[in-house]
């Protein structure tokens, strides 16, 4: 039972890199999301997708996009990085259309931007 | 804004007590609650909830109170165990008016000590 996988574990870039987090669950569930974690201001939505084809933002969207390729995976793109992004990055996922609303979160991505 | 506030950032409880973590919210359609333990170097995971009917839920060692009139909610855990020792996230969604995002806390990181 793999749930929610995050690639890659760890991660450091240079200002002005590019890169792309991957997250794929195996719960069949619809709704995915990005959040990031930083010291002091908890766990804050970067972006999610409610079903398969949708996209929103979240409150902190801006210096990413995002892709939902098919129902399992979806993914995090950073086209310029910043240090500023530099966090623990969460992918989770939620069943939908149960009144659920537990999140089932992969184990994060620390990303260091230099 | 932070919509939902976790003052205290951290909590020393001794082995066997009772840990009471808080938690307040200023949106009134938050109408259903989360509480999420994160270890190191892990995702958050579900702990308990409780809906916006109800004023009290309890699985186990662990008892979510809620107070509508307060927008207040805590977390109780008794017996504490060395187990527990993480950061606890409150969380919040506002289900009834559509907004099935959730909004998280800053966290609270609880240590027992044995």
């Amino acid at each position: 039972n793999a749930g929610v996988t995050q690639t890659p574990k760890f991660q450091v870039l240079k200002t002005g890199q590019s890169m792309t987090l991957q997250c794929a669950q195996d719960m069949n569930h619809n709704s995915m999301y990005w959040y990031r974690q930083d010291p002091g201001m908890g766990l804050r939505l970067i972006y999610y997708s409610a079903s398969e084809g949708t996209t929103d933002k979240g409150e902190v969207p801006n210096g990413y996009n995002v892709s939902r390729l098919n129902k399992r995976e979806f993914s995090l793109r950073l086209e310029s990085a910043a240090p500023s992004q530099t966090s623990v990055y969460f992918c989770a996922s939620r069943e939908t259309g149960t009144g659920n609303e537990k999140l089932f979160f992969g184990s994060g991505t620390q990303l260091s931007v230099l | 804004d932070q919509q939902v506030k976790q003052n205290s950032p951290s909590l020393s409880v001794q082995e066997g007590r009772i840990s009471i973590l808080n938690c307040d919210y200023t949106n009134s359609m938050f109408d259903y609650f989360l509480w999420y333990k994160k270890y190191p170097a892990e995702g958050p995971t579900f702990l308990i909830s409780i809906s916006s009917i109800k004023d009290k839920n309890e699985d186990g060692r662990f008892t979510v109170f809620l107070n509508k009139s307060a927008k207040h909610l805590s977390l109780h855990i008794v017996p504490s165990q060395p187990g527990d020792s993480a950061v606890y996230f409150c969380a919040a969604s506002a289900r009834a008016f559509g907004n099935e995002k959730l909004t998280f806390g800053t966290g609270t990181r609880l240590t027992i000590i044995p």
